[in-house]
């Protein structure tokens, strides 16, 4: 089945603990994505990547790392996460192609305290 | 940067059509106009997406107006699963990868 897979699904941590959220896709897309989706503020792009080795920032980057050395995963790392980093996260991909849709995984909630 | 402007909310009465606006005046002529829907709790879905023509699927239709600058997602016959947030986005491959959303428009369907 085509999927994009995020993990975890939920995640409790506190400020300064580093973390790492994970994507994986098996559809061979070249793009990923990473998005949060913040009350009242729609989804908001973090980073993405055209290919491996690629990536760049996207609207609201502060904070996040991201890394794309095979083409099926796209991590998200939090390095000293903030409590204002608490958040549900969204990982996309697609063919790198406007004409092709995005597949969201199923999102990862994180709280920081 | 382009962006999308979209109600915040709208209703429709189960089994009646519905036609949901999105504004995208700052548009460029390589962007695609992509719609989403999200369901509490889940990832969005893609509904449809066009360039410059009018769009059928399974789902639903869009229609594009002749200057690009707005578009309507049209749900031909709305039913109660189709509650859900909308989302109308412009892919900006041109811009190398970015995407914009924008705030999107709850769609309530009464029984």
């Amino acid at each position: 089945e085509a999927q994009v897979t995020q993990n975890p699904r939920y995640l409790i941590t506190v400020t300064g603990k580093k973390l790492t959220v994970t994507c994986s896709q098996n559809m061979n897309h070249e793009y990923m994505s990473w998005y949060r989706q913040d009350p009242g503020l729609g989804l908001r792009q973090i980073y993405y990547s055209m290919n491996v080795e690629v990536t760049d920032k996207g609207d609201v980057p502060e904070g996040y790392k991201v890394s794309r050395k095979e083409k099926r995963n796209f991590p998200l790392i939090l390095e000293s996460p903030s409590p204002n980093q608490t958040s549900l996260y969204f990982c996309a991909s697609s063919l790198f192609s406007g004409d092709s849709p995005l597949h969201f995984g199923n999102g990862t909630r994180l709280t920081v305290t | 940067d382009a962006k999308t402007t979209q109600p915040n909310s709208m209703e429709s009465n189960e089994e009646e059509p519905v036609h949901l606006p999105c504004n995208h005046s700052t548009i460029s002529g390589t962007d695609y106009i992509h719609w989403y829907r999200q369901l509490p709790s889940q990832g969005p879905e893609y509904v449809i997406h066009g360039l410059t023509s009018n769009v059928n699927n399974r789902m639903a239709s869009l229609a594009i107006a002749e200057d690009r600058k707005s578009s309507t997602l049209i749900l031909h016959r709305a039913t109660l699963r189709d509650a859900a947030v909308y989302y109308c986005i412009l892919l900006l491959w041109a811009n190398a990868g970015k995407s914009t959303f924008g705030d999107g428009t709850t769609l309530t369907v009464k029984p």
